[in-house]
Formats: structure tokens, sequence, C-alpha cells
């Protein structure tokens, strides 16, 4: 079993819409989460990040963290085409710079 | 500042073969990494370095050498390249604690697609 899990989706998605992501964790120890976006043929740039349960809002994206359930997700509200990416989530041990990578989500979002 | 950068963009090598993929960065960030990017798998981590001197192994290190001389460079050795090393190399550094950075986590570089044939 991956430390890691995310569905690799595609997901396609009309403009406007939400889009929810999410990823599932097996190892209670890590505590720091983000979440990278990866535009095709690109380096991962770093798109929120959350150290303790519950939401983090930034503009149209929202972080979401459940440590009891090992879960995280990720939300896109109002949904754009240049919201196309992959999305990768990310997680590590305190005091650890080392990251533990899901699979990633490739998003489309139609115009 | 110019962030993290690499070189060469593409290679391709022939079975057995040794390269050295570049990395740099200008922030004067103390930890470097290296990550393999595969389909499906997400990104794995090769080897990393939290300073000048000190390097250490990630999840796959076997057929990589690295070396850290400064602070600035962390290149990756591919001692004999094999077709199971056919990937994209993403390089990443990690800010140090106290500065004026809006996050603390990695930033990565555009990374270097190498084909092994």
């Amino acid at each position: 079993q991956k430390e890691v899990e995310q569905d690799p989706g595609p997901l396609s998605v009309p403009e406007g819409a939400i889009v929810s992501l999410n990823c599932t964790y097996s190892n209670s120890a890590f505590q720091y989460f983000m979440w990278y976006r990866q535009y095709s043929r690109k380096g991962p740039e770093l798109l929120m990040y959350t150290y303790s349960s519950g939401n983090k809002e930034d503009g149209r994206f929202t972080a979401q963290v459940d440590k009891s359930s090992k879960y995280i997700s990720l939300f896109i509200r109002d949904s754009q085409p240049s919201d196309s990416a992959t999305y990768l989530c990310a997680m590590r041990y305190p005091n650890d710079y080392k990251l533990s990578f899901g699979a990633g989500t490739t998003v489309t979002v139609r115009a | 500042n110019a962030g993290v950068t690499q070189t060469p963009k593409f290679q391709v090598l022939k079975t057995g073969q040794s390269m050295t993929l570049q990395c740099a960065q200008d922030m004067n960030h103390e930890y470097m990494s290296w990550y393999r990017q595969d389909p499906g798998m997400g990104l794995r981590l090769i080897h990393y370095s939290v300073g000048a001197g000190i390097t250490d192994q990630g999840e796959v290190p076997n057929g990589y050498n690295v070396s850290r001389s400064t602070t600035e460079d962390f290149p990756l050795r591919l001692l004999s390249a094999a077709p199971s090393q056919t990937s994209v190399y993403f390089c990443a550094s990690r800010p140090p604690a106290g500065g004026p950075w809006a996050s603390y986590e990695q930033y990565f570089g555009p990374g270097t697609r190498l084909t092994v044939t």
C-alpha cells in the first residue's frame, strides 16, 4: 500500500464548476500538508499548504485537512480553463523536509 | 532571483552512458533535493542535501550519485544509464527557517526530460 493515495482521474469539468480533489494517507505521523499544481511539461508549483486540521482558503481555493480520518481535500470554486493542470498532494513529518507525494490528479476545465 | 534552474531541458542517452544533470539555485537555500516523476507514481525522492557537504539517500537512490560542494549547486550523476531511468527529473530547494519567505516548503525547477535507449 502506498503511503499517499490519490485518484489519478482524469477529471473533466465545465467552466464554473467546483473541482474536488482528494488524498488519503496511511501514516498519522504526517502533520504538514501541501497541494502543488503542475502545468503540462512544467515543474510543480506550490499552491497551498496547511499544517492543521480544518479549512484554509486562498481566493478560489480551499484546502481541507481531516487528520482523524487521514484525508485531505482541495476544492477549486468557479473553475477556469486556466486551472487545467495536474494537482499533486504532498505531505511530510514535522522537522523533516522530505515530501511524500500522491500520484497526481489531472484536471481539465472545459470552456 | 532566477529561482531553481536545471540543465539540460532534454537529454537522450544510450544504455551504459553516464551524464550529470545540473541544478542551481540563487536563493541561499540550504535544503536541496532531486525527484523523479513517472506516470502514475507521483514524485519520488532520489537524494537530498541539508547543506554543503551533506547528502543523503531518498526513496530511489540506486544508480544515482550526488555531491554538494557549494550551497548553490546540487548535481545529479547517472553512473551507467539504464532504460528504467527514463523519466522526468526535478530539482527542488527549500528556504531556511526565519527568513522573509511566504512559505517554507519546496520550490521546484522546470525539470529535465531524460530518455535512455
